[in-house]
C-alpha cells in the first residue's frame, strides 16, 4: 500500500469547514483513498473513500487531485463532536488484508 | 455496513490473570476479523488476523501463546490475554472487513488495565 503523509494536528473553528490534506505521491492506479476517524477512546469510523472522482456523502467530501497524488477531506460545517484523529489510508480496493494506520491528523474543533 | 459489537468496553485485572475480549459481527458473516492494539498517543497496530475455523495469523513480535485468538463461528472472535502484565495495558480493537462498502467496520474497543 502506498504511503501517506498528513499534518500532525490542525485546529478549526466550530461551524467552519475543516479541510484535512493528505499526500500520497506514490499511489498506484488501482489504489483507493480511504478516510477514517477515531474519536477518543472509540474504534475508528469509516468516513469516505474514492478512486479518482470527487466524492460526497452525508459526513464529508473527498477531493482528489487530477494526478491523484494528494487529496483533501472536507467537513463542511465542523462541530465539537468532529474533534478526532483523522486517518488517510491508501490501498487496493478489493484487497483482503488489514488496514494499515499511520499517525493521522489530530483535528481540534474549537468553539 | 456491518455492525460490530465488542465486549467488555473496559476491564481491570490483576497481574497474572487472563482476560477474554469478545468481538461479534451482528449482521454480517465474517470469515476474517482483525485485532489491533493501541497504546496511548499512538496509532493502531495490527496484532493478528483471525480466520474462522483455522489458526490466526500473528504479526511479527506478537506472542501467539500470550494472545490467544479463537474464531469458532462466522460472527464471533475472541482474544484472550493470558498471564497479563501491566505492560499489556492498552486499548484493544477488533475489525471486520465489510465487503458491502469496500470498507472496514471497527468495534468500540476494550480498555484493558492490568494492575
Amino acid at each position: 500500500d502506498a504511503k501517506t503523509t498528513q499534518p500532525t494536528s490542525m485546529d478549526c473553528a466550530e461551524g467552519r469547514a475543516a479541510n484535512l490534506p493528505c499526500n500520497h505521491s506514490t499511489i498506484s492506479g488501482n489504489e483507493y483513498v480511504y478516510w477514517y476517524r477515531q474519536i477518543h477512546s472509540q474504534g475508528p469510523q469509516y468516513i469516505i473513500h474514492g478512486l479518482k472522482n470527487n466524492e460526497t456523502n452525508e459526513m464529508a467530501s473527498l477531493i482528489i487531485t487530477e494526478d491523484r497524488k494528494s487529496s483533501t477531506l472536507i467537513l463542511p460545517h465542523a462541530t465539537l463532536r468532529d474533534t478526532a484523529v483523522y486517518y488517510c489510508i491508501v490501498r487496493v480496493g478489493r484487497s483482503q488484508g488489514n488496514l494499515i494506520f499511520g499517525k493521522g491528523t489530530k483535528l481540534s474543533v474549537k468553539p | 455496513g456491518a455492525v460490530v459489537s465488542q465486549h467488555p468496553s473496559r476491564v481491570i485485572c490483576k497481574s497474572g490473570t487472563s482476560v477474554k475480549i469478545e468481538c461479534r459481527s451482528l449482521d454480517f458473516q465474517a470469515t476474517t476479523m482483525f485485532w489491533y492494539r493501541q497504546f496511548p498517543k499512538q496509532s493502531l497496530m495490527l496484532m493478528a488476523t483471525s480466520n474462522e475455523g483455522s489458526k490466526a495469523t500473528y504479526e511479527q513480535g506478537v506472542e501467539k501463546d500470550k494472545f490467544l485468538i479463537n474464531h469458532a463461528s462466522l460472527t464471533l472472535s475472541t482474544l484472550t490475554v493470558t498471564s497479563a502484565h501491566p505492560e499489556d495495558s492498552s486499548f484493544y480493537i477488533c475489525s471486520v472487513r465489510d465487503t458491502n462498502v469496500y470498507g472496514y467496520t471497527f468495534g468500540s474497543g476494550t480498555r484493558l488495565t492490568v494492575v
